[in-house]
């Protein structure tokens, strides 16, 4: 049992490149999240999704763009980066769970992206 | 509107002494409250979360943590701090619909002094 995965581990970006941020979790979970954090800042929800084929908007969406085609992959896409995009990113996931008893997200080892 | 405040941004204490970290939310209903823990290079841990019931919860690694609604506040408590407590920690609010999503404090960075 992984938990949450994420790959890449660290990446460098030129401006204007793109490319995907993989996550993936092997818990069965409906729900995932991904998070950026900036120094001093704490984590901000980017996008979320509460089951394959359903994805909503976070807090700071501009500039990505996520997809969720099963229930295990959430992607996230980074179209044209710029050094504003320069952060760590964690994808999490939490299950759903009935009466309210639960409500963990778990997290993965984070991605540590640069855009220059 | 839903915030988090995590007053402090850094702390340090001797190891062996005490530790209390403060967490301030505003949130119009029942909130529930989670503890995370950081380690350098790491991934987030949950340390403890606090839905309903007693007010004072017991979490890992020896933390606990005091929900006090008359001061929307939710400080996290450890009576020995260890070296390896060194971390950030960071307190977050989740309201009561599905979708889960949390609002982070800006985190507090622990230094332990040997």
């Amino acid at each position: 049992n992984a938990g949450v995965t994420q790959t890449p581990k660290f990446r460098i970006l030129k401006i204007g490149q793109s490319m995907t941020l993989q996550c993936t979790q092997d818990m069965n979970h409906n729900y995932m999240y991904w998070y950026r954090q900036d120094p001093g800042m704490g984590l901000k929800l980017i996008y979320y999704s509460v089951g394959a084929g359903i994805t909503d908007k976070g807090e700071v969406p501009n500039g990505y763009n996520v997809s969720r085609s099963t229930t295990e992959d959430f992607p996230l896409r980074l179209e044209l980066a710029a050094p504003s995009q320069t952060s760590v990113y964690f994808c999490a996931s939490r299950r759903l769970a009935g009466g309210g008893s639960t409500d963990t997200q778990y997290f993965g080892p984070g991605t540590r992206l640069t855009v220059l | 509107a839903q915030s988090v405040t995590q007053p402090d941004i850094h702390i340090t204490v001797s190891e062996g002494a005490s530790l209390e970290l403060r967490c301030n939310y505003s949130y119009g209903a029942t909130p529930y409250l989670f503890w995370y823990v950081q380690s350098p290079g790491q991934g987030l841990q949950l340390l403890l979360k606090y839905f309903s019931g007693d007010t004072l919860v017991q979490g890992i690694k020896g933390f606990e943590a005091e929900f006090k609604r008359s001061q929307s506040s939710f400080n996290l408590r450890k009576p020995s701090v260890h070296w390896s407590d060194a971390a950030e920690y960071f307190c977050a609010l989740g309201g009561s619909g599905n979708t889960g999503k949390l609002i982070f404090g800006q985190g507090t960075t622990l230094q332990v002094k040997p």
